[in-house]
């Protein structure tokens, strides 16, 4: 079984841009969960999106958001980008009767 | 303090020897728990999970919870050249909550 799908696997973007990253969970996952890390950092929880709502929101400001389409695929978009934003992306997915995240290969993003 | 912290390493371990990671976490209601490793570069993979009080095996590795004084921890047997890896420890406050809390991770080099 194919796992969690993530795209692009590298964007170098520049202040003040928008960019829009994409994840596919695993076959049957309903659940997806974003992610940032930050070199020498745990990952930090942005998003979570069950069933197409959302479910949870981390301590990020409004110029991200993301949302679920009916097939379960995911887009997290960052607006106005600031330097502090490069970072690698995580996308995770989860069946939905069990705890257990699975990550996708991330997206590094580079804010210049 | 810190939601989950580790001890930050970097941990060296002769090959053949058992290397031992630790975790502790400051929210007392927390239900599920699991150990990630993370290879430099790539993204956190899924080693272990754990939910109840005591000790879970699966095959060079245990994870060890005790509740009462809120700690995990991460034993790996035989350790080998290719679990030299940074190892994340991540907690789940509550069922139904799919927010993974990570700690900054231990890098562990296994010396051959």
């Amino acid at each position: 079984d194919a796992g969690v799908t993530q795209s692009p696997t590298h964007l170098i973007k520049t202040r003040g841009q928008h960019v829009t990253l994409r994840c596919s969970p695993i076959s049957g996952h309903k659940s997806v969960s974003w992610y940032q890390q930050v070199l020498g950092q745990g990952p930090q929880f942005i998003f979570q999106y069950y069933e197409k709502e959302e479910r949870g929101r981390g301590n990020f400001p409004d110029r991200f958001s993301a949302r679920q389409f009916p097939n379960y695929s995911s887009e997290l978009n960052v607006n106005a980008l600031l330097l502090g934003d490069s970072a690698l992306y995580l996308c995770a997915s989860r069946l939905d009767t069990y705890n257990e995240q699975f990550f996708g290969p991330g997206t590094r993003l580079t804010v210049l | 303090q810190k939601e989950v912290e580790q001890n930050s390493g970097p941990l060296s371990v002769p090959e053949g020897a058992i290397a031992s990671l630790n975790c502790t976490y400051s929210d007392r209601v927390s239900q599920s728990f699991f150990w990630y490793r993370q290879y430099s570069g790539k993204s956190p993979e899924l080693i272990m999970s754990i939910y109840s009080n005591g000790d879970k095996e699966d095959g060079r590795f245990t994870a060890q919870l005790n509740k009462a004084s809120q700690y995990v921890s991460l034993l790996i047997r035989d350790s080998q050249p290719s679990d030299s890896a940074t190892y994340l420890c991540a907690v789940i406050s509550n069922f139904g909550n799919e927010k993974l809390t990570f700690g900054t991770g231990t890098r562990l080099t296994i010396i051959p």
